[in-house]
């Protein structure tokens, strides 16, 4: 069965730092791969997605991330973070009809 | 833009109470999630249900849990006999389709379990 780890339960960087939120994934087949983000009292917000194709994959809000098989990792990274990405990140992988995602990684950004 | 809709925002229970927590998917999706998140622990899967069937399900989806789309509208999670370690922010979602389509979610149930 599929599953997640992502390294760091918290990261803290300053405002205008890189951010890099780390993803490590295990999967029996070509995964399919999710960041999420959470913010305070609400949902589940898709960041970004890898299925398959291009290994680069960009998404909302400057947010990209990058599918390296030999690692079988999917970190995401944010060159220059905002005060308004603090929120609780989820790393997701998909082999068939569920998701299972990561513990989270929660992000504060220090002005 | 279309969304996930999830009602009661919260809801309050006694311990061996029935609850039913309702979800409208995006009405052209085919496939249905539910999720649970503990206070401060990661988000589980619960189970998926496509075709009018559960197509999977986790360890933790037991006897007590079951799902349902009465309508074409309405997808429901009952838990029978809730007991305390019930109490998380359950989450549906749905899909267009397997896999290589994003789950929207709902914004969430809170249950509390008293």
């Amino acid at each position: 069965a599929q599953s997640v780890t992502q390294l760091g339960s918290h990261v803290s960087v300053s405002e205008g730092a890189l951010v890099l939120l780390r993803c490590n994934y295990s999967s029996s087949v070509p995964p399919y791969l999710f960041w999420y983000v959470q913010y305070p009292n609400q949902g589940l917000q898709l960041l970004l997605k890898y299925t398959t194709g291009a290994t680069l994959v960009k998404g909302i809000n400057g947010f990209e991330a990058e599918f390296k098989k030999s690692e079988t990792s999917f970190h995401l990274t944010k060159p220059s973070a905002h005060m308004s990405d603090a929120a609780e990140y989820f790393c997701a992988v998909s082999e068939a009809y569920d998701m299972r995602f990561g513990a989270g990684t929660r992000l504060t950004v220090k002005p | 833009e279309p969304e996930v809709t999830q009602t009661p925002s919260h809801q309050v229970t006694q311990m061996g109470q029935e609850v039913i927590l309702r979800c409208v998917p995006i009405s052209n999706h085919l496939y249905f999630y539910w999720y649970r998140q503990i206070l401060g622990q990661k988000v589980e899967f619960l189970v998926s249900f496509y075709n009018n069937e559960i197509s999977e399900k986790s360890e933790i989806f037991d006897d007590q849990f079951s799902v349902e789309r009465p309508d074409g509208s309405n997808f429901t999670l009952k838990i029978r006999s809730t007991k305390l370690e019930d109490s998380a922010m359950y989450f549906c979602a749905s899909s267009g389709q397997a896999r290589n389509t994003e789950a929207f979610f709902g914004q969430g149930t809170r249950l509390t379990v008293v």
